[in-house]
C-alpha cells in the first residue's frame, strides 16, 4: 500500500515571497503519478501541478514548480511570488500508473496562509 | 463547459437513516470517483465507476455503495448512518484516454457536506 506524508500541517508566507511545501511518499511501484491539489474555502479541489515518475524533469506551471527526487521519494511544491488567492489547503497525492487504476492516495494536507 | 455538479451541498440526517448523494460529471467524462474527507482521516477513496461498472473500491464497509448510470451520472448511498459518517463527500470525474490520469486528471466537484446527528 502507498502512503503519502505531509509533515507541515500549517505554513504561512508573506505576499510576493516564496514558500515550499514538503511531501514524501512510500511505494514499491516504479511507475506512478504525483499531484498537488489545492482546496480553498470553496471546498473544490483544484489541480495545481502533476508529475510522471519516469520523467526526471521537474514540472512547472507558472508560479508553481516541483522538486521531484525519485530516489528519496520526495515531491515538494514551490510557490513563487505568493498571492493572497493562494491561501488554501494543499494536498499531495499519489496514483499508481497502468491499467484502470484511478485511485488517488492523499496526504493529510498543509494549510497555507498568505499574509498581506 | 459545466464542471462536476454535486447535489445536495448540505445534508443533515439522523443515525440509522440512509442517504443518497448525486454527482453529475463533466460532459463526456465517463469515470466517476468518490472520496470521503474528514478532519481525522483526511481524504479517503471510496470507489470509482467507469461505464456503469465499479472498477476500484476502497476500504469502506458494505454500508457504502454506489452506482453509475448510462449517462455517467453517479450516486452513492450510505445505509444505516453512523455519527462517524459525518464528512465532506467529494466526487471527481475524468476522461479516461491515452496517457491515463496524467493527461486526463481528476476534476472535483464542490462536495456534499453530510452531518449525522
Amino acid at each position: 500500500a502507498q502512503t503519502v506524508t505531509q509533515s507541515q500541517p500549517e505554513m504561512s508566507v508573506q505576499e510576493a515571497e516564496t514558500v515550499t511545501l514538503s511531501c514524501t511518499y512510500d511505494t514499491s511501484e516504479s511507475n506512478y503519478y504525483l499531484f498537488w491539489y489545492k482546496q480553498p474555502p470553496s471546498r473544490q479541489m483544484i489541480l495545481v501541478i502533476r508529475q510522471e515518475a519516469y520523467k526526471q524533469q521537474n514540472a512547472t506551471e507558472n508560479r508553481f514548480s516541483v522538486n521531484f527526487q525519485k530516489a528519496a521519494k520526495s515531491f515538494s511544491l514551490k510557490i513563487s511570488d505568493s498571492q493572497l488567492g493562494d491561501t488554501a489547503m494543499y494536498f499531495c497525492a499519489f496514483m499508481k500508473s497502468g491499467g484502470s487504476n484511478y485511485k488517488l492516495t492523499f496526504g493529510k494536507g498543509t494549510l497555507l496562509t498568505v499574509n498581506p | 463547459k459545466a464542471g462536476v455538479t454535486q447535489t445536495p451541498r448540505y445534508l443533515i440526517k439522523t443515525r440509522g437513516q440512509q442517504v443518497t448523494l448525486s454527482c453529475s460529471p463533466i460532459s463526456g467524462h465517463r469515470s466517476v470517483s468518490w472520496y470521503q474527507q474528514t478532519p481525522g482521516q483526511g481524504l479517503q477513496f471510496l470507489f470509482e465507476y467507469f461505464s456503469e461498472t465499479q472498477r476500484n473500491k476502497g476500504n469502506f464497509p458494505g454500508r457504502f455503495s454506489g452506482r453509475q448510470f448510462s449517462n455517467s451520472r453517479s450516486e452513492m448511498n450510505v445505509s444505516t448512518l453512523e455519527l462517524g459518517d459525518s464528512a465532506l463527500y467529494l466526487c471527481a470525474s475524468s476522461l479516461p484516454g491515452t496517457g491515463g490520469p496524467y493527461n486526463s486528471p481528476l476534476h472535483f466537484g464542490n462536495g456534499t457536506r453530510l452531518t449525522v446527528t
